[in-house]
């Protein structure tokens, strides 16, 4: 089965523009999340979607939002980039959000550059 | 301040020599605690979870084992291919299904 796959896989923007990140979760899965990791450091949580709808929030600004389609792929959004929105940004996705079968599957993610 | 908390932040080792990775956390109410192995640009790959005290778990060279406030991952007569960087995570209780990453450690072994 095909894991966690993300789109696109580099991507460089400049300040002041907006982008869209992709995630396709593991077939099956119906919560995904997004992360953002800074070299050097643990990946920060975003959002989780689980069927479609947020069930979590991380200190983030407005600037960043998210959303879940039917098929429980994703998509993350973030305006008005700043240099310091340059990261790593992981998606991960898991079964269900119960304890028990919670663990997350992380794809490659996407590396974005502002300049 | 930091509810997890990872040490040491970087480890070189030969290959062979055993040693472990401390993953301490701050909080009560654990709901999960999990280990991920990090290649550089890459995502992190999921290893254990653990949910009690006194549980362990084993992976080829690895094994994870949870106190009351702390885990450890014991690396067993490591091989070259065993270096990246080990994130722990925990969940805690309170309805957040929301894991909180440390900064992990890196992890050299050298031939």
């Amino acid at each position: 089965d095909a894991g966690v796959t993300q789109s696109p896989t580099h991507l460089i923007k400049t300040r002041g523009q907006q982008v869209t990140l992709r995630c396709s979760p593991i077939s099956g899965h119906k919560s995904v999340s997004w992360y953002q990791q800074v070299l050097g450091q643990g990946p920060q949580f975003i959002f989780q979607y689980y069927e479609k709808e947020e069930r979590g929030r991380g200190n983030f600004p407005d600037r960043f939002s998210a959303r879940q389609f039917p098929n429980y792929s994703s998509e993350l959004n973030v305006n008005a980039l700043l240099l310091g929105d340059s990261a790593l940004y992981l998606c991960a996705s898991s079964l269900e959000l119960g304890q028990g079968i919670g663990e997350q599957y992380f794809g490659p993610g996407t590396r974005l550059t502002v300049t | 301040e930091d509810q997890v908390t990872q040490s040491p932040e970087a480890l070189r080792l030969q290959e062979g020599e055993s040693s472990s990775l401390n993953c301490s956390y701050t909080v009560s109410g654990l709901r999960g605690l999990f280990w991920y192995r990090q290649d550089p640009g890459k995502g992190p790959e999921f290893l254990f979870t653990l949910y009690s005290a006194g549980e362990e778990k084993e992976k080829e060279r690895l094994k994870a084992t949870l106190t009351k406030k702390e885990s450890f991952l014991h690396i067993t007569a490591p091989k070259p291919e065993d270096s990246a960087t080990y994130l722990c995570a925990v969940r805690l209780s309170g309805g957040s299904y929301i894991p909180t990453f440390g900064r992990g450690t890196s992890l050299i072994v050298h031939p």
